[in-house]
């Protein structure tokens, strides 16, 4: 069974910081790679699919990159919106979560 | 605008079964995709529980999968999620999913908390 790891479990960060979530995968896994965020109160948001395709509606600061087992979700400008926390997702397998806060 | 909506008791006993049924509206379960269930407990991370497509064929969470079943019906366009002898471990904040066939989920429900207490 395919783990997923995200590190950090938090980060702090100031608007306009440019932030790197990573996502280790315990078995290559191609590019079958997700990336949710989720805000208290709010159902998941899709932000990428298939390691680097963004969602119809995901704001260009968010980009995805990776493959085999190393993947990586970056914020090149935070935004306050943009404090929350993001989950990596590989089919049944959703990672710890990183909670971004100010 | 495709919408999910859950409903079902917010209180469960334990040892009881759990059942959830979630509305579609802006499209049809028969159109394809894969309808599913997540869940977050109270301050822990999200777990995905299963997905079930219109012609029936299910997938579902292994470690959840001795508990846990999801069901179509089209003629309603609402699917429904079972998980029975429900422990404290269950309660969670329930959402329903539209999934692509590589567990993409673009869109969910609100939301439900299902606490399980006696």
């Amino acid at each position: 069974d395919i783990q997923v790891t995200q590190s950090p479990s938090s980060l702090s960060a100031s608007v306009g910081d440019r932030v790197t979530i990573t996502c280790r995968a315990s078995q290559s896994i191609t590019n079958y790679l997700n990336w949710y965020q989720h805000k208290p109160g709010k159902a998941p948001n899709l932000l990428i699919f298939g390691t680097s395709n963004l969602q119809t509606g995901a704001p260009s600061r968010f980009s995805g990159s990776g493959s085999g087992t190393d993947f990586t979700l970056t914020i090149s400008s935070l935004q306050p919106e943009d404090f929350a926390t993001y989950y990596c997702q590989h089919r049944h397998a959703f990672g710890q979560g990183t909670k971004l806060e100010i | 605008q495709v919408q999910l909506q859950e409903s079902g008791p917010g209180l469960v006993k334990p040892s009881e079964t759990l059942s959830l049924t979630c509305a579609v509206s802006g499209d049809f379960i028969s159109n394809g995709n894969f309808w599913g269930w997540s869940r977050q407990p109270p301050g822990k991370g999200l777990e995905w529980i299963g997905s079930i497509h219109h012609s029936g064929s299910t997938t579902y969470n292994p470690s959840l999968q001795s508990r846990v079943s999801i069901s179509v019906d089209t003629s309603k366009n609402q699917f429904s999620l079972k998980v029975t002898s429900v422990t404290a471990a269950d309660t969670a904040i329930y959402y329903c999913t539209r999934d692509t066939g590589n567990y993409v989920t673009g869109y969910w429900g609100q939301g439900t908390l299902v606490t399980v207490s006696s």
